[in-house]
């Protein structure tokens, strides 16, 4: 099914391991973003990409990196995990839409608990 | 103070009720996105739109950008629709980043 498709769903990490969010689009768009979702809070900003080869902090982007390898590939890279990180990370790219507006399709999420 | 409020944050009723969850926000925005967030985490754009309404199934969204307000609708609603909606707003001065209401959550009892 066309769509974002991120990888793992889950994941448990002790604190200070490093590990690597995958997500990819096949619909060709080209902005990608990373967010976090931690109960009772709205969806944060992690960092974003608006086209392939670029990459821009987010509202919370400390602790984090990302590589937008192509434009179909934006991953997120923790590189030494603290429990602060444990969250639900979602990977969501915009499809522009011209004279109907703009459409944000999103992963299915990846659950991360640092222990 | 968050740019985009949502209201109320909870919400219980009946099978066949009409629903009604609003968003207001501070920031100029130039159009508003609607989504829903079910159970086991999925995402799903329900609606973008910039001005008056637009309406899918049982849905109805509007929009006032001079008041700066926006509401969802769901008529005769039905327990599959229990999920947490969203309303999100680009900044004016780019449509790459949004700003995220904190969610309402809807449960429909049968």
């Amino acid at each position: 099914n066309a769509g974002v498709t991120q990888t793992p769903k889950f994941q448990v990490l002790k604190t200070g391991q490093s590990m690597t969010l995958q997500c990819a689009q096949d619909m060709n768009h080209n902005s990608m973003y990373w967010y976090r979702q931690d109960p009772g809070m709205g969806l944060r900003l992690i960092y974003y990409s608006a086209s392939e080869g670029t990459t821009d902090k987010g509202e919370v982007p400390n602790g984090y990196n990302v590589s937008r390898l192509n434009k179909r590939e934006f991953s997120l890279r923790l590189e030494s995990a603290a429990p602060s990180q444990t969250s639900v990370y979602f990977c969501a790219s915009i499809k522009s839409n011209p004279g109907t507006g703009n459409t944000i399709y999103f992963g299915e999420g990846s659950w991360l608990t640092v222990v | 103070k968050n740019e985009v409020e949502q209201s109320p944050q909870n919400l219980t009723a009946q099978e066949g009720e009409f629903i009604t969850i609003n968003c207001s926000y501070s920031v100029g925005i130039s159009a508003l996105h609607w989504l829903q967030q079910h159970p086991g985490g999925g995402i799903v754009s329900l609606f973008m739109l910039s001005s008056g309404k637009k309406k899918h199934g049982r849905l109805i969204a509007t929009i006032n950008i001079q008041e700066k307000h926006s509401s969802l609708h769901i008529t005769a609603s039905h327990p599959r629709d229990s999920a947490v909606y969203i309303c999100a707003a680009p900044l004016m001065d780019s449509n790459y980043q949004l700003i995220w209401g904190a969610g309402t959550k809807l449960i429909i009892k049968p």
